[in-house]
């Protein structure tokens, strides 16, 4: 059974830094493209990185592009995201997604539960 | 970079209703599209993919339909299990969720 598990969530203060963890079991994690999308209190789902298989290629939205890093351990089967000078906007439930390819594009299939990441002085 | 609108963004519907969701892209995606559905306090859940594909274990009376700019999921026969709200999402180029439709009990 495919699982993925974020960790990491909590009480930041604004401009301070944070590490999402997400846990991978149940498939052969190094040869998929990993994301991570987040979803502000209330609000819509916003896409916010990507990283290959492989880890050479990786991708940001513009609203956190040298900001954060998105990073993977094949090893220990778990995807990253190193946040840094975090802002009130960047507040929300943070999701992992398994990206499967079909037809020569990905979609995502299975989804963490979230975890949540709260900036406030 | 290509940007998703749907309507309509609520929509007041009984069991039993057909209902039918609009998504339309910025620019030409083919067939690149997804449809999730997501329920408070949960992650989302892939329903379509491919415009038209339906995901495994998914119920029959979703559907969807649509390529270019233009896609529409419908849900024949709607169950008290499918009040929530729907996302599309484009994957032709990086990815992008559209704004979202909240289906509630009219």
């Amino acid at each position: 059974e495919v699982q993925l598990v974020e960790s990491g969530g909590g009480l930041v203060q604004p401009g301070g830094s944070l590490r999402l963890s997400c846990a991978a079991s149940g498939f052969t994690f190094g040869i998929y493209s990993m994301h991570w999308v987040r979803q502000a209190p209330g609000k819509g789902l916003e896409y916010v990185s990507s990283i290959s298989g492989n880890a050479e290629s990786t991708f940001y939205a513009n609203s956190v592009k040298g900001r954060f890093t998105i990073s993977r351990d094949n090893f220990k089967n778990t995807l990253y995201l190193q946040m840094g000078s975090l802002t009130t906007e960047d507040m929300a439930v943070y999701y992992c997604a398994r990206e499967r390819s079909y037809g020569g594009k990905g979609n995502f299939d299975y989804w963490g539960q979230g975890t949540l990441v709260t900036v406030s002085s | 970079d290509i940007q998703m609108t749907q309507s309509p963004s609520t929509l007041s519907a009984s069991v039993g209703d057909r209902v039918t969701i609009t998504c339309r892209a910025s620019q030409s995606i083919s067939s690149w599209l997804a449809w999730f559905q997501q329920k408070p306090g949960k992650a989302p859940n892939l329903l379509i993919y491919q415009a038209s594909s339906l995901e495994s274990g998914v119920p029959s009376r979703f559907s969807g339909s649509g390529s270019g700019t233009e896609f529409t999921l419908t849900i024949n026969s709607l169950q008290p299990d499918d009040f929530a709200t729907y996302y599309c999402q484009q994957y032709s180029f990086y990815f992008t969720f559209g704004p979202g439709t909240k289906v509630d009990i009219k």
